[in-house]
């Protein structure tokens, strides 16, 4: 258990439809990370906060958004879903801004998003 | 543009044997590389990392080899255990990627009794 919790577990929806994944950060830790993983492809980098500020985007669509709330937990808001949104979201923390040392990222078990 | 790349999708290994997992980069400015193990239906775990300063880190069965010069990372089991069959990810981070960790593909490991 790496002490990074995500809910739900599954999730199954329907195309144009907007969903919301909750990612709560190890206890102490000040950055959150959001990684999608698709079929048959590594975990590419959507966007990281770190105590409540945005730090980096990756290639995250416009139809994607995402917020660290005062209490660090991060809310990942999908919309307008398309097929190809169908992945597994993963969330990971840390306890500083920039990876090295000791700031390794630690994973949560995933939200599996399906879109029919 | 993949930053970070596997190769080899799947590695299979006698238990007891030596597994070796290859990841290449093409950054330069990278400074950090990491190793994940995953399966399936969970979320990646922390294996081993190491500092671009260095050229080896170990961990117990886990040795992590830096080739800074060739661009080229390696993971190291030994000896390998059934338990180790799961999929490993090299990742790397640093310049001016920030905290984001860019990573490869993923090689598939078998260890078989």
């Amino acid at each position: 258990d790496s002490g990074v919790t995500q809910t739900p577990k599954h999730l199954i929806t329907a195309t144009g439809q907007r969903v919301t994944l909750r990612c709560s950060p190890r206890s102490g830790d000040l950055s959150v990370y959001w990684y999608q993983q698709s079929l048959d492809q590594g975990l590419q980098f959507l966007i990281h906060y770190y105590n409540g500020e945005e730090r980096a985007k990756g290639n995250i669509l416009e139809r994607f958004s995402a917020q660290q709330f005062p209490d660090l937990h991060s809310e990942l808001n999908l919309s307008s879903l398309e097929l190809g949104d169908s992945a597994l979201y993963f969330c990971a923390s840390s306890v500083g801004g920039v990876a090295g040392g000791d700031n390794e990222q630690f994973f949560g078990p995933g939200t599996r998003l399906t879109v029919l | 543009d993949q930053q970070v790349k596997q190769n080899s999708p799947s590695l299979s290994v006698q238990e007891g044997r030596i597994s070796i997992l290859n990841c290449d980069y093409t950054n330069s400015m990278f400074d950090y590389f990491l190793w994940y193990k995953k399966y399936p239906a969970e979320g990646p775990t922390f294996l081993i990392s190491i500092s671009s300063i260095k050229d080896k880190n170990e961990d117990g069965r886990f040795t992590v080899f830096l080739n800074k010069s060739a661009k080229h990372l390696s993971l190291h089991i030994v000896p390998s255990q059934p338990g180790d069959s799961a999929v490993y990810f090299c990742a790397a981070s640093g310049g001016n990627q920030g905290g984001k960790l860019i990573f490869g593909q993923g090689t598939e490991l078998s260890v078989k009794p």
